[in-house]
């Protein structure tokens, strides 16, 4: 089994503070997707990662590959309510397989 | 420009009838996915289907489930005899390309599904 491990499985903050959560896995990828899902939503894309050390930024939301195609971390920056949601990897290739999920929640 | 569309979105069975599930993929795509979810759970993968073909089933329970994806109309995920423990929501997903390194999927809202 290609397993995902994702951490922490829950968490919960104030408005304004910094989060990271990790994405971590024994295999390498070819490639590992992002996906922010909120209750009763189906998944929604947020990045695709592919280069080892790779690092992305979507507004307040900075994603990193790690050098060895290993893992992943998510950071976020000054979280706000609409960050709510679980958060969720997924390995790219031809096998689908996601991770466990974080679920965030930010309190007002 | 539709999304991934799933109807119904809510479905009521009792223990013993059948489910259908339909997913129409967004306009272009030609490779859907179908995924379950229990409460509480990450996304457990089921099956990989393009047109008129079953790429990859290694997710599907090998009784009582079937998928297909005919050359025209949605793709349907059926479940027969439905047992309580096939309550759970099932999300279908499409992309434009085969699965690859990119593996870009778009996801339909789900339909949830519970047994009594």
């Amino acid at each position: 089994t290609q397993l995902l491990e994702q951490s922490p499985q829950f968490l919960s903050i104030q408005e304004g503070e910094n989060l990271t959560v990790y994405c971590n896995s024994s295999s390498v990828f070819s490639s590992l997707q992002w996906y922010r899902q909120e209750p009763g939503e189906g998944p929604v894309l947020l990045v695709t990662v592919v280069t080892g050390g790779e690092v992305k930024k979507l507004k307040r939301l900075t994603f990193q590959f790690g050098d060895a195609r290993k893992d992943s971390s998510l950071h976020i920056t000054a979280a706000q309510p609409g960050d709510t949601g679980l958060y969720l990897c997924m390995r790219g290739g031809n096998q689908f397989y996601f991770g466990t999920g974080t679920s965030l929640t930010v309190i007002p | 420009n539709a999304g991934v569309m799933q109807n119904p979105r809510h479905l009521v069975r009792r223990r013993g009838q059948e489910a259908r599930l339909r997913c129409s993929p967004m306009k272009g795509h030609s490779h859907v996915y179908w995924y379950r979810q229990l409460p509480e759970e990450g996304l457990k993968f089921m099956v990989y289907l393009q047109k008129e073909n079953i790429i990859d089933e290694s997710g599907m329970p090998k009784e009582r489930f079937s998928a297909e994806f005919p050359k025209e109309g949605p793709s349907i995920l059926r479940i027969q005899q439905v047992v309580r423990g096939d309550s759970a929501a099932y999300f279908c997903a499409s992309s434009p390309q085969p699965s690859g390194a990119y593996n870009e999927q778009f996801f339909g809202p789900g339909t949830r599904l519970t047994v009594l």
